[in-house]
């Protein structure tokens, strides 16, 4: 079993629809979880990082974590072509302040 | 403008060659780390560092080597004796990498492409 699982893609959505990205974590210690956005041949970019439970929205992103179920989303509000890319998602378990483990990610195609 | 910058962007490899990776940041971040991308994957820790002449193995260190002499560079090379150095590589740095507290996201370059030929 992985120790960072995303829901398998490719997902597609129409524009303006709500996108919703999954992960799961093995690690019931884990503290930090983060969303990268990778556009093809790029390198990841930040778009959110969480630490505590609930939810916390940023622009046209939310991103909601509950520890209990070991689970973290992103949604992603009024989807547009831009947004279409591999989205990461990345945990720091306990006593790893920085190095992060990374699930294998989730491809989202937002079709005009 | 601070940053990671990593070079080259586009490196070939001959069977049997080293080569070597560049990366330097002036973020003055304590922690870099060296990741591995193939298609339609994640990333996966090679090598980090959290504090200079320090360095640890992550998950597939095999056919790799580091050295972290400057808080600045961590260069990653690619010895002969990894099989299939074939990929996306990716340097990241955090400002600290020890202990429980203050949990940062990382910072990445821009990637080096290697190629075998």
């Amino acid at each position: 079993q992985k120790e960072v699982e995303q829901n398998s893609g490719p997902l597609s959505v129409p524009e303006g629809a709500i996108a919703s990205l999954n992960c799961t974590y093995s690690d019931r210690g884990s503290q930090s979880f983060f969303w990268y956005r990778q556009y093809s041949g790029k390198s990841p970019e930040l778009i959110m990082s969480i630490y505590s439970n609930g939810d916390k929205e940023d622009g046209r992103f939310t991103a909601q974590l509950n520890k209990a179920s070991q689970y973290v989303s992103l949604l992603i509000r009024d989807s547009q072509p831009s947004d279409s890319a591999t989205y990461l998602c990345a945990v720091n378990f306990r006593g790893n302040a920085g190095k992060s483990t990374f699930g294998d990610g989730t491809t989202l195609t937002v079709k005009p | 403008d601070g940053g990671i910058t990593q070079s080259p962007k586009y490196l070939f490899r001959k069977e049997g060659q080293n080569v070597t990776l560049s990366c330097e940041q002036n973020l003055n971040h304590d922690a870099m780390y060296w990741y591995r991308q193939d298609p339609g994957q994640g990333l996966r820790l090679i090598y980090y560092s959290q504090i200079v002449n320090d360095f640890q193995k992550g998950d597939i260190a095999e056919g790799y080597s580091v050295s972290r002499e400057k808080k600045e560079s961590f260069p990653l090379t690619v010895t002969s004796a990894q099989k299939n150095p074939t990929a996306f590589y990716l340097c990241a740095s955090t400002p600290w990498g020890r202990g429980t507290g203050g949990s940062t996201e990382a910072f990445f370059g821009q990637g080096t492409r290697l190629t075998v030929v």
